[in-house]
């Protein structure tokens, strides 16, 4: 079955330390997405893609970087810059062609500080 | 920028009530609108979605249709179950970015 696999479900930080964040897609979809989810509020983005090796900020991008050598992934890095990581962090894909397509979403990970 | 406003929740029913969740949303143009269910501990997942206006978007007993007049997107169900528990998000398409710009989410809890 096609889909968003993030990796892993559950992760933990200690101060100083860059995690990394995984998704992988098999939907053959041109862009993807990362979104960070904070509790009682909506999604608001971090970083897309729209080709491989090609990506451009969202509206929250400090503290994060991200790459896009390979068009099934797409790593989001929390680096120890960002002082408030925890939260719940969702990766989305879908065609860049049509805007009319929805986005696909994986089941998230969620990040807490040791 | 664009921008969506959702009713604030959490919205409590009992079994077989109707349900509606209002949705409001400020854009350039006409974009196309979503909603979207999250279930506890998991991604979203597209409930429905509209692309014009006056399209009605249906999925599940949701219903959802969009008032370019109104610029309105409100979620619709006649009947509720305890399965449709869950969090609701209404969305739109950033035309440019093709991202989504999200409500705030309403949390919906059916009762039995």
């Amino acid at each position: 079955d096609g889909g968003i696999t993030q990796s892993p479900k559950y992760l933990f930080r200690k101060e100083g330390q860059n995690v990394t964040l995984s998704c992988e897609q098999n939907l053959n979809h041109d862009a993807m997405y990362w979104y960070r989810q904070d509790p009682g509020q909506g999604l608001r983005l971090i970083y897309y893609s729209q080709i491989v090796n090609d990506f451009q900020k969202g509206d929250i991008a400090e503290g994060y970087s991200v790459s896009r050598e390979k068009k099934e992934s797409f790593p989001l890095t929390v680096t120890s810059a960002q002082k408030n990581p925890t939260a719940f962090y969702l990766c989305a894909s879908s065609t860049w062609g049509d805007s009319n397509q929805p986005q696909h979403f994986g089941d998230g990970t969620r990040l807490s500080i040791l | 920028g664009d921008s969506v406003t959702q009713m604030e929740g959490p919205v409590t029913l009992s079994e077989e009530a109707c349900l509606t969740i209002n949705c409001t949303y400020t854009a350039t143009g006409y974009p196309s609108l979503f909603w979207y269910v999250q279930y506890p501990g998991e991604g979203l997942q597209l409930l429905l979605k509209a692309t014009k206006a006056d399209d009605k978007g249906s999925n599940k007993g949701f219903e959802a249709t969009y008032r370019k007049e109104t610029t309105s997107f409100h979620l619709e169900k006649g009947s509720v179950q305890v399965s449709d528990s869950a969090v609701y998000f209404c969305a739109l398409v950033d035309t440019g970015r093709r991202a989504l710009t999200f409500g705030s989410g309403t949390r919906l809890q059916v009762q039995p």
